[in-house]
């Protein structure tokens, strides 16, 4: 059975960081690009990245709101996919979930919330 | 962007009920559409990918039709464990959007 557990959510201020995991098992998860999306409150699901497999050479892509700001990465021998969040603002306080895949998404997580807030 | 139009918002239904949820892109997409279902508190579960294929596990009350720009999602006997919120999604560009989603509840 498919599992994906995100971890490392919790209240943090503006301008700081944190760094969301997305721990997997079940399939080989070397094989699969990872996506992340967030749900802030009242409002729809958002994209945020990917990272593809590193057979298809691992490479990222973020929306927008994020760029440059935000970095996903994975582990392959540990399966887990990393979120890292830099100068988190008030507006991307959400739930985050991690998925497999990157255009049809097959599994998702239970979601980690963060709160930006002083 | 490709924009997606999901309707009803919220529907009542009564169990046995035939439900049909729609939806439109703002261009053509193709049959890059999936459907989805997410409880309250747990994590959204894919029913439906590329249009009309059910995901391995998922009853077969469940169904997806369309291409090019309109979409429709039936469930053919409505169950008790059906209640929930069903999303679509397009993936016609990699940024996959998803629509606003339809709260179905038991009348």
């Amino acid at each position: 059975e498919v599992q994906l557990v995100e971890s490392g959510g919790g209240l943090v201020q503006p301008g700081r960081s944190l760094r969301l995991s997305c721990t997997a098992s079940g399939f080989t998860f070397g094989d699969y690009a990872m996506s992340w999306f967030r749900q802030a409150p009242g409002k729809g699901l958002e994209w945020v990245g990917f990272i593809k497999g590193k057979t298809h050479g691992g490479t990222t892509d973020y929306a927008a709101s994020v760029k440059g700001r935000f970095t996903i990465s994975r582990d392959d021998s540990r399966s887990i996919a990393f979120l890292q969040m830099n100068s988190l603002k008030t507006e991307d306080t959400a739930v985050y979930y991690c998925t497999r895949g990157v255009t049809i998404f097959w599994n998702w997580g239970q979601g980690t919330l963060v709160t930006v807030s002083s | 962007d490709i924009q997606m139009t999901q309707s009803p918002s919220s529907l009542s239904a009564s169990v046995g009920d035939r439900v049909t949820i729609t939806c439109q892109a703002s261009q053509d997409i193709r049959s890059y559409l999936n459907w989805y279902q997410r409880k309250p508190g747990k994590a959204p579960k894919l029913l439906i990918y590329d249009a009309s294929n059910l995901e391995t596990g998922v009853p077969s009350r469940f169904s997806g039709s369309g291409s090019g720009t309109d979409f429709t999602f039936t469930i053919s006997s409505l169950q008790p464990e059906d209640i929930a919120t069903y999303y679509c999604q397009q993936y016609d560009n990699l940024l996959g959007t998803f629509g606003q989603g339809t709260k179905l509840e038991i009348k």
